[in-house]
């Protein structure tokens, strides 16, 4: 199964930080890749898919980058909102897997 | 509005047998695959795999296979995660979510609200 490694696994920043949380993939995945938001206590949200695609109904400060094996998630100025965990998943081939997860907490 | 239910938590003994749900409503069940999702508690993401309402093909992570059993019932719009014998390991949040298909890349774009299951030694 292809292995999904998140950096950093926690970062603290302030509201109105510019953030960006990295994906790596142990083979390359084209730009199958997706982002999900998860608060405490809630289900998953979809934010970005193939790589760069913004989910209806986020706001544009979201972003993605990537393709092959390395990818980005951007948060160009962080909002209480944000606070959450962010998890990455490749839709490259099954079984689709996750990484492991990000905690964005407030600084 | 499009959305998953999934069914309420369970609490259960270890070798008990368990049989939760998600009903999709607000667009076509059959044509959209489900995928199943396991959170343990405090910990991340994993992928359980998927079923295909429309004729039941499914694709299992290889380390759920053997351990679980997803089904549907299409007349319904439901879809089904099934142990036959929990154990205590098995406890944690279960998520369904719609898989979208786009061209030819995947997402699950709608989830369900989670059933925690607690499995007691």
């Amino acid at each position: 199964a292809i292995q999904m490694t998140q950096s950093p696994s926690s970062l603290s920043a302030s509201v109105g930080d510019r953030v960006t949380i990295t994906c790596r993939a142990s083979q390359g995945i084209r730009n199958d890749l997706g982002w999900y938001q998860q608060k405490p206590g809630k289900a998953p949200k979809l934010l970005i898919y193939v790589a760069s695609s913004l989910q209806s109904g986020v706001p544009s400060r979201f972003s993605g980058s990537g393709s092959g094996t390395d990818f980005t998630l951007t948060i160009s100025s962080v909002q209480p909102e944000d606070f959450a965990t962010y998890y990455c998943l490749q839709d490259y081939n099954y079984p689709y897997t996750f990484g492991q997860g990000t905690k964005l907490e407030i600084k | 509005e499009v959305q998953l239910v999934q069914s309420g938590a369970e609490v259960k003994k270890s070798g008990e047998s368990l049989k939760i749900s998600c009903k999709g409503s607000g667009y076509s069940f059959t044509n959209y695959w489900i995928g199943w999702v396991r959170q343990m508690p405090g910990k991340g993401l994993e992928w359980m795999g998927i079923i295909y309402p429309g004729d039941s093909d499914t694709k299992y992570s290889p380390s759920f296979q053997g351990q679980v059993t997803f089904s549907a019932d299409k007349s319904i719009s439901t879809a089904y995660l099934q142990w036959s014998s929990l154990k205590a390991s098995d406890t944690a949040m279960y998520y369904c979510a719609r898989l979208l298909k786009y061209s030819t890349n995947d997402a699950f774009d709608i989830w369900g609200q989670g059933t925690m299951v607690t499995v007691s030694s």
